[in-house]
């Protein structure tokens, strides 16, 4: 099964409102990423967040990480139509160098 | 313009037959990375480097071969392929911020491998 599993997989909101998505990981990090992913496009980085950190923000994000229960969030505010996309958290773990992947949430924002 | 290129972007190939798909950086990257993204199972880690000539197993390396001779170039070679190898792919490069580990991925914009 995958490190990184995003809860939930999908969700729709109106313009305006606020999206959140949980990743949940199984083994101890050293870092923990969020990217966005337009339909069938490269992925774009949003935001690192390391394991001795517990919240980030950047510009509408806001990330939590709780290593203790070995998940992250991202919140989305004021949603924007722009927004609609895929979000994917990756983790990177402590041994080794890989970097994995969740199965994503998809996010449609209703303008 | 700091980027990652894929060529080619969309192919089309038959079973067994040997091809490459190659991928660049122009940011002095010292990590790079395949992915192949499959619905209903994210994306995985095929093959990553951490530098010129230093080369490493992901997720799912079976069928896939990389070599990395100079920085900036990292191509995937599928020696002889088959359908279960149709997927969308992606390249990633990422700074080794410290010397160590890296950090935030930055991606090619995709190649689509359709075989028959």
């Amino acid at each position: 099964s995958q490190q990184g599993e995003e809860d939930p997989q999908a969700l729709s909101i109106q313009e305006g409102e606020n999206a959140t998505m949980n990743c949940s990981y199984k083994t101890s990090i050293n870092n923990l990423q969020w990217y966005r992913q337009n339909s069938g496009r490269g992925l774009v980085h949003l935001i690192l967040i390391r394991s001795n950190e517990r919240e980030k923000h950047s510009g509408r994000l806001r990330v939590t990480l709780d290593t203790s229960k070995k998940s992250s969030s991202l919140l989305i505010t004021a949603s924007r139509a722009a927004d609609t996309a895929s979000y994917f958290c990756a983790t990177f773990l402590d041994a080794g160098n890989k970097l994995t992947f969740g199965g994503g949430t998809r996010v449609l924002v209703k303008p | 313009e700091a980027q990652v290129t894929q060529n080619p972007r969309y192919l089309i190939t038959v079973t067994g037959k040997k091809l490459t798909v190659t991928c660049s950086q122009n940011m002095n990257h010292e990590y790079m990375s395949w992915y192949r993204q499959d619905p209903g199972l994210g994306l995985r880690q095929i093959y990553y480097s951490m530098n010129v000539e230093v080369t490493d197993k992901g997720d799912v390396p079976e069928g896939y071969k990389v070599s990395r001779k100079e920085k900036r170039n990292f191509p995937l070679i599928l020696e002889s392929p088959s359908p279960n190898q149709t997927s969308l792919y992606f390249c990633a490069s990422s700074p080794a911020r410290g010397g160590t580990r890296p950090y935030e991925q930055y991606f090619g914009p995709g190649t689509r491998l359709t075989v028959t």
